[in-house]
């Protein structure tokens, strides 16, 4: 089953800043983020695993709150260059069948303006 | 050190014709992916492999069969093509699938767009 995003899109000033969800309702066991420019592939930001765990990555972080099983994902004084689509991706646990399984949301699409 | 690459990067089918998508990746890693994308849409998984030697089904399956024979490679097939298979197919690898840090980053190819008639 795969992960809900919100909110679906978000236009921002340069600048300004944004959050975009990622919630689960099964356990989640680790949480990696992607951004896609249009027409590329999707680029890896960081990876989360349960326990709290909170990354950066420049001026991009990210939680992890695996109780209420949802990672949200932070983008301080947008850029121009953040614009795209951004997909949270979960991953199955290592103790079931469902190692290796990956799924992703369908997205939210990040537009800053200047 | 190419990554991962696909092949072809474009293709037009006439419905009924089948066609295989070819992903490489020379990073020695052990899992292997392939995803479609419909315009809009997020990315969805279709077949997955966690080793040479082994496949699995994902979300999507139906419509495609897939073979890793070689740990670098990874095959996907269309055995008889329909206009709803239309998409742009996504491959990645990573070292693992299993929850474990900095070894799940998903690496992902260029894509291939597909266009069913």
């Amino acid at each position: 089953q795969q992960p809900v995003q919100s909110p679906q899109a978000v236009i921002l000033r340069e600048g300004e800043d944004a959050v975009i969800n990622c919630s689960s309702s099964k356990a989640l066991y680790s949480v990696h983020w992607y951004r896609q420019k249009h027409g590329e592939a999707p680029v890896f930001l960081m990876i989360l695993l349960k326990g709290g765990e909170q990354k950066g990555h420049e001026k991009i972080s990210a939680s992890f709150n695996e109780k209420k099983q949802q990672s949200s994902l932070y983008l301080t004084a947008s850029q121009l260059s953040y614009s795209g689509t951004y997909f949270c991706g979960t991953l199955g646990s290592i103790n079931n069948t469902n190692a290796g399984k990956s799924t992703f949301g369908d997205g939210t699409t990040l537009t800053v303006k200047p | 050190n190419a990554g991962v690459t696909q092949t072809p990067k474009f293709r037009v089918l006439k419905t009924g014709q089948s066609m295989t998508l070819l992903c490489a990746q020379d990073m020695n890693h052990e899992y292997m992916y392939w995803y479609r994308q419909d315009p809009g849409m997020g990315l969805r998984l279709i077949h997955y492999s966690v080793g040479e030697g082994t496949t699995a089904k994902g979300e999507v399956p139906d419509g495609y069969n897939v073979s890793r024979l070689k740990k670098q490679n990874f095959l996907l097939g269309l055995e008889s093509a329909a206009p709803s298979q239309t998409s742009v197919y996504f491959c990645a690898s990573s070292y693992s699938g299993t929850g474990g840090f900095s070894t799940d980053t998903q690496y992902f190819g260029p894509g291939t767009r597909l266009t069913v008639l």
